[in-house]
């Protein structure tokens, strides 16, 4: 069965710190996919970046980055100089690469990020 | 492209009632999943439609169904509500290929008395 934890309930710091989301991942498969999504209030889940099993290599976008560790089973988000706009809950998923099941997400319980001025 | 599109976005419905959700997904995109979000479960995947077959299921009881039409706009159907169906029901699109990603619309805001 596949399972995403996110331990870190909830995280609050204090704007242009650097903070990081922390997302752990099971699954038997050799080839499976991972998500990081971002829900503001207004509640519409937002696609920040997908990871295939087969690519470790570290991705940045801007003042976001991704640490994909496959020996640690680990997915991580770091925000750089965070910023009040980035507050918002941020989830981890996984998917499977059958194609019956490639589209069902499993979700971590989601990391409620608060970035105080 | 216009995004994902959900009417209607609040909803309030008694006990024993039965409601319809739909979904419009980004154009050019075959596959529509749906997903229930509650504070206690989080995130649950409820079902995938593709080129209008049930590709995937959750586990849900079967008061809760779906359909997807030619044009690729679904529905989601809820039976006989209860209380512990109020959530947040929210849809999501991509072209259907394992690791796409999937675009989320704003959700349906579903209470339940």
């Amino acid at each position: 069965a596949q399972k995403v934890t996110q331990a870190q309930t909830e995280i609050s710091v204090v704007e242009k710190e650097d903070v990081t989301l922390d997302c752990v991942y099971e699954t038997r498969d050799t080839t499976y996919y991972l998500f990081w999504y971002k829900q503001p209030p207004s509640g519409e889940l937002v696609f920040l970046i997908r990871r295939n099993s087969f690519d470790e290599q570290n991705e940045i976008s801007g003042r976001y980055s991704w640490n994909f560790q496959k020996s640690t089973s680990s997915f991580n988000f770091t925000i750089t100089a965070s910023q009040v706009v980035d507050s918002a809950v941020y989830f981890c998923a996984l998917s499977e690469a059958k194609s019956q099941g490639a589209q069902k997400l499993v979700f971590g319980q989601g990391t409620r990020l608060t970035i105080n001025p | 492209k216009a995004g994902v599109t959900q009417t209607p976005r609040y909803l309030i419905k008694t006990r024993g009632q039965q409601v319809t959700l739909s979904c419009s997904p980004i154009s050019g995109h075959r596959s529509v999943s749906w997903y229930q979000q509650t504070p206690g479960q989080g995130l649950q995947f409820l079902f995938e439609y593709f080129s209008e077959t049930q590709r995937n299921k959750g586990n849900f009881p079967g008061r809760f169904s779906g359909r997807q039409f030619s044009n690729s706009r679904s529905e989601m159907n809820v039976s006989t509500l209860e209380l512990g169906d109020s959530a947040l029901y929210l849809c999501a699109s991509s072209y259907g290929l394992a690791g796409n990603e999937q675009f989320f619309g704003p959700g349906t805001r579903l209470t339940v008395l």
